[in-house]
C-alpha cells in the first residue's frame, strides 16, 4: 500500500539557516511526487513536483528512489517560509496521499 | 485565476444533524475530491469523483457521502454528524494531471 511518512511534525529553524523538510514514501509503482504548502489563512498550493525538477521559491527537492524519499530542501531559510508543508504521492486515478505534515517555523 | 469555492468557512451542527458541505469550481475541472485535515494526520481522502454522477470511495468513507449532479459541483454529506468528525474539509479539483486545487477549507464543529 502507498503510503508517505513526514517524520518531522515542526521544524523550528532561524533565518538564513539551511532547512530539509524529510519525506518518506512507499509504493510499488513509479512514484510521481509532490509537495505542497499552506501559509496562515491561505488555502493549500502545490509548491512543487519532482517531474518538473525546478526550483520554486528557492526550494528543491530530490526523489530518492533507493532511499525512498523526496526531502524538501532551501539553502537559507526566509522567516516568509513559515507554513505547513505537505509531502504527496500520487497514486491510481490522478488521487493524492499526502503525508502528516511538517509546520516551518522560521525564527528571525 | 482558478477558483474552488467552498460555501462555508465555518460550521457548528449538533449531533445527529445531517449536514452539506458545498464545493464549486470554475476550472471545468473533471475530478473533485473530499479530504479532512487533521493535525499530524495530514490530508485524509473521503470520497472523489471522476465525473458527473460519478463516484469513488477514498480511505475514510464511513459516516460521508457524496454528490455530483454538475460537473462544477461536489457535495459532501455526513448523514448523522458526530463529534468525531469535527474537523477541517478541503474540497479540491484537478484535471488530467494530478495537480490539485484547493478551496479554502471548512472548519466543522459538531456539538
Amino acid at each position: 500500500a502507498q503510503r508517505v511518512t513526514q517524520p518531522e511534525k515542526l521544524l523550528s529553524v532561524f533565518k538564513g539557516a539551511p532547512v530539509e523538510l524529510k519525506c518518506n514514501y512507499s509504493y510499488s509503482g513509479s512514484p510521481e511526487l509532490f509537495w505542497y504548502v499552506q501559509y496562515s489563512r491561505q488555502r493549500l498550493q502545490l509548491l512543487l513536483r519532482h517531474i518538473s525538477r525546478e526550483s520554486i521559491k528557492g526550494f528543491t527537492a530530490d526523489l530518492n528512489k533507493g532511499e525512498t524519499s523526496f526531502h524538501l530542501k532551501k539553502p537559507f531559510a526566509q522567516e516568509e517560509d513559515s507554513a505547513m508543508y505537505y509531502c504527496a504521492l500520487k497514486r491510481a486515478g490522478n488521487m493524492l496521499t499526502f503525508g502528516g505534515g511538517t509546520r516551518l517555523m522560521v525564527k528571525p | 485565476d482558478v477558483k474552488v469555492t467552498q460555501s462555508s468557512r465555518y460550521l457548528v451542527k449538533r449531533t445527529g444533524e445531517k449536514v452539506f458541505l458545498e464545493c464549486v469550481q470554475d476550472m471545468d475541472h473533471e475530478n473533485m475530491f473530499w479530504y479532512r485535515q487533521d493535525p499530524g494526520l495530514g490530508l485524509r481522502l473521503i470520497y472523489f469523483s471522476y465525473d458527473v454522477k460519478m463516484k469513488e470511495k477514498g480511505d475514510i468513507p464511513e459516516g460521508y457521502s457524496v454528490s455530483r449532479e454538475k460537473k462544477e459541483r461536489f457535495s459532501l454529506i455526513l448523514e448523522s454528524a458526530s463529534t468525531n468528525q469535527t474537523s477541517m474539509y478541503l474540497c479540491a479539483s484537478s484535471y488530467i494531471e494530478p495537480e490539485a486545487f484547493f478551496g479554502q477549507g471548512t472548519r466543522l464543529t459538531v456539538v
